[in-house]
């Protein structure tokens, strides 16, 4: 079944404590994207890979780092999260020019 | 910058039709999205279109375009209590299409039984 997965879906943490969001898609997609989602403001772009060790910044990248070694996965890395940092986050997945598939998304609370 | 602009909240009864509008800045867009959002679930694609075409349709859901004013809409016939789900339109201005969705805030379509 093609899919993008999400883990953990849910984190609780306190400010400070270094986090990996892990994403991981089995449709072979060149590109990759993390976005936020935060009440009234819909969701946006932290960041972007058209392919592997290629990244770009999207809207929102301030406080947040990505890698992308290998094609299927793309972890979301907080070094040093902030209360400011809680949102639902989602990864997203597509070829070129197929649809974008999502995540089921992580909540995180950062306390 | 893209800037794509949604209403927060719709009621439609069920049975009557629903329209969901959205507006865009960026006059380069080459491809415009309406996404689903169910409670606690993530975004599904419902339907695009290309900058060049005027209307699209699939099913329930016709997509109309104008360029001229920057809008599109999403009209779904006969709305269920299942349509009931944040509706996100987003822009893309890229030639590939998908590196980088501008997302609107999210219509929140609640259907009255």
């Amino acid at each position: 079944e093609a899919q993008v997965t999400q883990n953990p879906r849910y984190l609780i943490t306190v400010t400070g404590k270094k986090l990996t969001v892990t994403c991981s898609q089995n449709m072979n997609h060149e590109y990759m994207s993390w976005y936020r989602q935060d009440p009234g403001l819909g969701l946006r772009q932290i960041y972007y890979s058209m392919n592997v060790e290629v990244t770009d910044k999207g809207d929102v990248p301030e406080g947040y780092k990505v890698s992308r070694k290998e094609k299927r996965n793309f972890p979301l890395i907080l070094e040093s999260p902030s209360p400011n940092q809680t949102s639902l986050y989602f990864c997203a997945s597509s070829s070129r020019t197929g649809e974008q598939y999502f995540g089921p998304g992580t909540r995180l609370t950062v306390t | 910058g893209e800037d794509v602009e949604q209403s927060l909240f719709l009621s439609v009864r069920e049975g009557d039709s629903s329209v969901i509008n959205c507006t865009y800045t960026d006059s380069s867009s080459t491809y415009l999205y309406w996404y689903k959002q169910e409670p606690g679930a993530g975004l599904q694609l419902l339907t695009y279109i290309f900058s060049n075409m005027d209307m699209k349709q699939d099913q329930r859901l016709t997509v109309l375009l104008n360029k001229k004013d920057k809008h599109l809409s999403l009209r779904i016939a006969d709305t269920q209590t299942g349509d009931s789900a944040i509706y996100f339109c987003a822009e893309s201005i890229s030639n590939f299409g998908n590196e980088k969705l501008t997302f609107g805030t999210g219509t929140r379509l609640t259907i009255i039984p």
